[in-house]
């Protein structure tokens, strides 16, 4: 089975706080997504990345960069924590190519609730 | 551009009865369809998909109808359990394109 971890559930900052995010997959996936979710507005996606070292913004991007040294990793920052980034956010991975095969299934993370004060 | 989105927030049912969640979606080029079941304090985990060349496919208590000329696909769920309360949203994929849009979820309440 595919396993996407996430380094924390729970993480508490404070406002102007430099905030990492760290996810792991272990399929060797190529393409891998941040997403936040919130209530009601469901999920959005930060930024994503199809190979090491590659990036390419979302529909939600600003106050956030990623990083992607390792094919297996995929790291979320917040440069500057503010208390509108306080949500759930979500990694995913998924193998390379297009949709349209059950072995292109986007596979989710257990999520990092962040809140920021 | 697409969107997904789903008819209604919050779906109660009773224990043993079936479950119909629905999503509708606005671009026809869209061509690969998963529903999601996300749990309290957990990642959505994939339950079923479906291709635009199928109108069906059925899994263990689960089907998805998708109905292309009116651009809707919905999820059954036979004989709901209590367990099955959760969230659940569809995502939508348009061929060749790396990054689905996702519904905005249906809460579903089973009650014992």
């Amino acid at each position: 089975d595919v396993k996407v971890t996430q380094s924390s559930r729970y993480l508490v900052k404070r406002t102007g706080e430099k905030v990492f995010l760290e996810c792991v997959q272990d399929m060797d996936h190529e393409n891998m997504f941040w997403y936040r979710q919130d209530p009601g507005l469901g999920l959005r996606l930060i930024y994503f990345s199809y190979d090491v070292k590659m990036k390419e913004k979302g529909d939600i991007p600003e106050g956030y960069s990623v990083s992607r040294e390792k094919k297996e990793r995929f790291s979320l920052i917040l440069e500057s924590a503010s208390t509108n980034q306080t949500s759930m956010y979500l990694c995913a991975s998924k193998t390379g190519g297009l949709a349209g095969d059950r072995t292109d299934t986007q596979y989710f993370g257990p999520g990092t609730r962040l809140t920021v004060l | 551009g697409e969107s997904v989105g789903l008819h209604l927030p919050t779906l109660s049912v009773q224990e043993g009865d079936n479950s119909i969640i629905n999503c509708a979606y606005s671009n026809s080029a869209s061509d690969y369809f998963i529903w999601y079941k996300q749990e309290s304090g957990k990642g959505p985990q994939f339950i079923i998909d479906i291709r635009s060349n199928m109108d069906k496919r059925q899994g263990q208590r689960v089907t998805v109808l998708l109905n292309k000329t009116v651009k809707h696909l919905s999820l059954q769920i036979a004989a709901t359990q209590p367990g099955d309360s959760a969230v659940y949203f569809c995502a939508g994929w348009e061929g060749g394109s790396y990054i689905p849009t996702f519904g905005r979820g249906t809460s579903l309440i089973v009650h014992p």
